[in-house]
């Protein structure tokens, strides 16, 4: 089967800095994504990896390593805005999205 | 500003009375996609169009159906709502590019009463 494997819930600190992990296994693989959830509202596309290697944008950083089946999000300068779920997803070999149950961020003053 | 658009933004129904939600979108996008999401759960893809090829996940029940009258419209309707079908409804819009990105408008939250 297919699973996308992302922990339940996290804790930082205000201008800290916090990785959200994701782990995969999908049949093939074009891509993966990061959104971002508020609660109660849509997801926010973040991020899209194909290739290995890290991809910076602003505070926001995505990393993919294919072999290990493994991605993280770092999120830099912890905001209270942060304070979301984020969700990893993955395209597989129909170009079907792969989602993660999401990771939530509670971030603390 | 191009967006995905979704009414009502929440929905309150009574078991058993069929009920429609609405998605348009202005980003003149091929794909539209329907997804149902339950708190803290992943998003589950119910069925998308490709223009208008409709598309039908395997596991999507019989009491969800979808039409789509144009590119801008796409609606979801649900024939006899069940307890279980509570949940968060999310559209979303997509180029027609196999790794394009999904975009998702506010989302429909039905509850059942």
């Amino acid at each position: 089967g297919q699973n996308i494997d992302q922990p339940t819930e996290m804790t930082a600190t205000e201008g800290a800095i916090v990785q959200i992990n994701c782990t995969y296994q999908t049949s093939g693989f074009n891509g993966l994504f990061w959104y971002q959830q508020h609660a109660g509202e849509a997801p926010t596309f973040l991020s899209y990896n194909v290739l290995d290697g890290l991809e910076e944008k602003g505070r926001f950083s995505s990393f993919l390593s294919r072999s290990k089946g493994y991605s993280y999000l770092l999120l830099k300068e912890l905001q209270m805005k942060d304070s979301a779920s984020y969700l990893c997803a993955v395209l597989d070999s129909n170009y079907q999205l792969i989602w993660g149950a999401g990771t939530k961020l509670i971030i603390k003053p | 500003d191009a967006m995905v658009i979704q009414n009502p933004r929440y929905q309150v129904t009574q078991f058993g009375k069929p009920v429609t939600l609405s998605c348009s979108q202005t980003l003149n996008h091929n794909v539209m996609y329907w997804y149902q999401q339950k708190s803290s759960q992943a998003p589950k893809l119910l069925f998308h169009y490709y223009d208008k090829d409709f598309n039908n996940e395997a596991d999507t029940p019989d009491n969800f159906q979808s039409r789509r009258p144009n590119t801008s419209f796409c609606f979801l309707d649900i024939r006899s709502p069940g307890l279980g079908d509570a949940a968060m409804y999310l559209c979303a819009t997509s180029g027609t590019g196999s790794t394009d990105t999904q975009y998702f408008g506010p989302g429909t939250r039905l509850t059942v009463l």
